[in-house]
Formats: C-alpha cells, sequence, structure tokens
C-alpha cells in the first residue's frame, strides 16, 4: 500500500460547483497534513495545513481530517476556472520532518 | 520578504555528466530540503539539511549528494547522470522552530538529462 493515495483523476467539474478531492494514508503515526496546488510547469504552493481531527475552512477551501479512517479531504466551494490544477496531498509524521506526497489529482473547473 | 530561490531554472546535461542545483532558502528559514519530482507524479524527499548536517534522506542513490553553508543556502549535486533523472527539482525551507506550515517551496530546476 502506498503511504499517501490520491484519487487517480482527473477531476472535472462545472464553474460554481463544489470540487471533493480525497486523499488517504497509511501511517497511523501521520501528525501533520497539507493540501498543495501546483499549476501546470510550475512549484507546489501550500493552500491549507490540517492537524485535527474535524474541519478547517478557509475561505472557499475546507480541509477535513479523520485520522480514526485514515483520509483527508479538500473541498472547494464555488469552483471557479482559476483553480484547475493539480491538487497534491502530503502529509508529515513529525516536526521537521519530510513531506510525503500522493501523486496528485488534476482538477478542471470548466466555465 | 524573499521567497525560496533556485539556480539555474532549466539546465540540459548528457549522461554520465555532473550538476550542481542551488537555493537561497526564505529568509529567516535555517533549514533546507530537496524534493525531486517527475512528470506527472509528487515530489520525492531527497534529503534535508539543518546546521550545515543532512539531518533526513530518502531512498536516492550516493550519486544524489549535498551541503548547505553557513548562510543556510544549499546546493544539491548529482553524479553519473542517467536519463531517469530528469526531473523538477524543488528546494523547499522552513524554520526548525517553526509551527506546522509545511514547507516552501522555490520555482524548481528543470532538468533534462539526454
Amino acid at each position: 500500500q502506498k503511504e499517501v493515495e490520491q484519487n487517480s483523476g482527473p477531476l472535472s467539474v462545472p464553474e460554481g460547483a463544489i470540487a471533493s478531492l480525497n486523499c488517504t494514508y497509511s501511517d497511523r503515526g501521520s501528525q501533520s497534513f497539507f493540501w498543495y496546488r501546483q499549476y501546470s510547469g510550475k512549484s507546489p504552493e501550500l493552500i491549507m495545513f490540517i492537524y485535527s481531527n474535524g474541519d478547517k475552512e478557509d475561505g472557499r477551501f475546507t480541509a477535513q481530517l479523520n485520522k480514526a479512517s485514515q483520509y483527508v479531504s479538500l473541498l472547494i466551494r464555488d469552483s471557479q476556472p482559476s483553480d484547475s490544477a493539480t491538487y497534491l496531498c502530503a502529509l508529515r509524521i513529525g516536526a521537521n520532518s519530510k513531506l510525503t506526497f500522493g501523486k496528485g489529482i488534476t482538477l478542471s473547473v470548466r466555465p | 520578504d524573499a521567497g525560496v530561490t533556485q539556480s539555474p531554472t532549466h539546465l540540459i546535461k548528457t549522461r554520465g555528466q555532473q550538476v550542481t542545483l542551488r537555493c537561497s532558502p526564505k529568509s529567516g528559514h535555517d533549514t533546507v530540503s530537496w524534493y525531486q519530482q517527475a512528470l506527472g507524479q509528487g515530489p520525492q524527499f531527497i534529503f534535508q539539511y539543518y546546521e550545515e548536517e543532512e539531518r533526513q534522506r530518502g531512498n536516492f542513490p550516493d550519486r544524489f549528494s549535498g551541503h548547505q553553508f553557513p548562510n543556510y543556502s544549499s546546493e544539491l549535486n548529482v553524479n553519473a547522470l542517467l536519463l531517469g533523472d530528469s526531473a523538477l527539482y524543488l528546494c523547499a525551507s522552513s524554520l526548525v522552530a517553526g509551527t506546522d506550515y509545511g514547507y516552501t517551496f522555490g520555482s524548481g530546476t528543470r532538468l533534462t538529462v539526454v
């Protein structure tokens, strides 16, 4: 089993819809979880991080963490064409330890 | 406030050659990590430097080596290049005593081995 798994995608949603991106992980010792957005040819950009069970909201983005089920998700409300990118899920086991990334899922928001 | 800067942005090398990539961390950051991102994949951790020492290492061969300087900048060296080393190389910086904000990535160096 891969350490971090993301839906293979790509995911396509119409403008204004909610995009739901999911990620599962295998190491129960994982402490911190991150969502990065990466536009084609660019470097990853941090969108959100979460380390407690439950929801964390920031504008149109909501991260959800369920440690018992070992999944973390990202919801994007009112999706915009500018949200079209690859979204990378990452985790960290300890402070200052390496980030372990999933393969990423490509989101396309149709105008 | 300067972010993470990497140089060069693009590089083309021949198999068997050696390459050095450079990274300057974000102002105030003291830890530098290097990642390799192949096309269509997520970044893979190579190693991390703090206090001029390699603190953690991923599953990469010894052909990959690095260095951190007293000003916290870092270099990634790859010897005996293989075609499979073609990738985007990302540098990320952080503060060892910082909170869980993840890492700040540079814009990357695109290495092509021919």
